[in-house]
């Protein structure tokens, strides 16, 4: 049981470059969630994904896209890379969290954009 | 905006001794909820409270939440060197997942 896998783990990117960070989660859990975590600003959502077919922005979604492909994958994309986007990415999935469901955490993309 | 306001932003103690981090929030929640994220790794979850509940205990972890207050505090007990890590609480509104905390990192002395 693997849990939640994002790819990659490290990515260097020159800015106006594009990119797409990779997640997986094979817990079958319906919601699935993408955040970014910067140094003294703690964990901000950047768009998440409570069932399949469906996204909604969080607090930072400006320059990202995601898309859920199925339940088991969300995706986020870089369209053109900036440098306030270097940061460490987390993918995160649960069950419903009203009902007191936990989320799983991946285990990080760090991204830096020179 | 953060929803959870850990403090203190720093916190070291000596091996052995109790460490306690507090939280305090904005709005009314459904449950609260407190990780650990070691450096370089992911968050864990470490013990979820629920709004009608006052206290709850998990091994070496104690939680307390105040509504009234709008705040909860974790505490750890006799600690270890293996506790160093940062640790964040984090509440649920609604749907779109959880709000978190900047956080606390915590040291403990060998």
């Amino acid at each position: 049981n693997a849990g939640v896998t994002q790819t990659p783990k490290f990515q260097v990117l020159k800015t106006g470059q594009s990119m797409t960070l990779q997640c997986a989660q094979d817990m079958n859990h319906n919601s699935m969630y993408w955040y970014r975590q910067d140094p003294g600003m703690g964990l901000r959502l950047i768009y998440y994904s409570a069932s399949e077919g469906t996204t909604d922005k969080g607090e930072v979604p400006n320059g990202y896209n995601v898309s859920r492909l199925n339940k088991r994958e969300f995706s986020l994309r870089l369209e053109s890379a900036a440098p306030s986007q270097t940061s460490v990415y987390f993918c995160a999935s649960s069950g419903s969290v009203v009902s007191g469901n936990t989320i799983y955490f991946g285990e990080g993309s760090w991204l830096t954009v020179v | 905006s953060q929803q959870g306001e850990e403090d203190p932003q720093a916190l070291s103690i000596q091996e052995g001794e109790n460490a306690t981090m507090n939280c305090s929030y904005k709005t009314s929640i459904n449950n609260l909820q407190w990780y650990r994220q070691n450096s370089g790794r992911g968050l864990v979850h470490l013990i979820l409270i629920r709004s009608n509940e006052r206290e709850k205990h998990s091994g070496r972890l104690r939680v307390t939440l105040d509504t009234s207050k709008k705040s909860s505090s974790l505490l750890i007990t006799a600690s270890r060197a293996a506790d160093t890590a940062s640790y964040f609480c984090a509440t649920v509104r609604g749907a779109d997942g959880l709000t978190f905390g900047k956080g606390t990192h915590l040291i403990i002395q060998p």
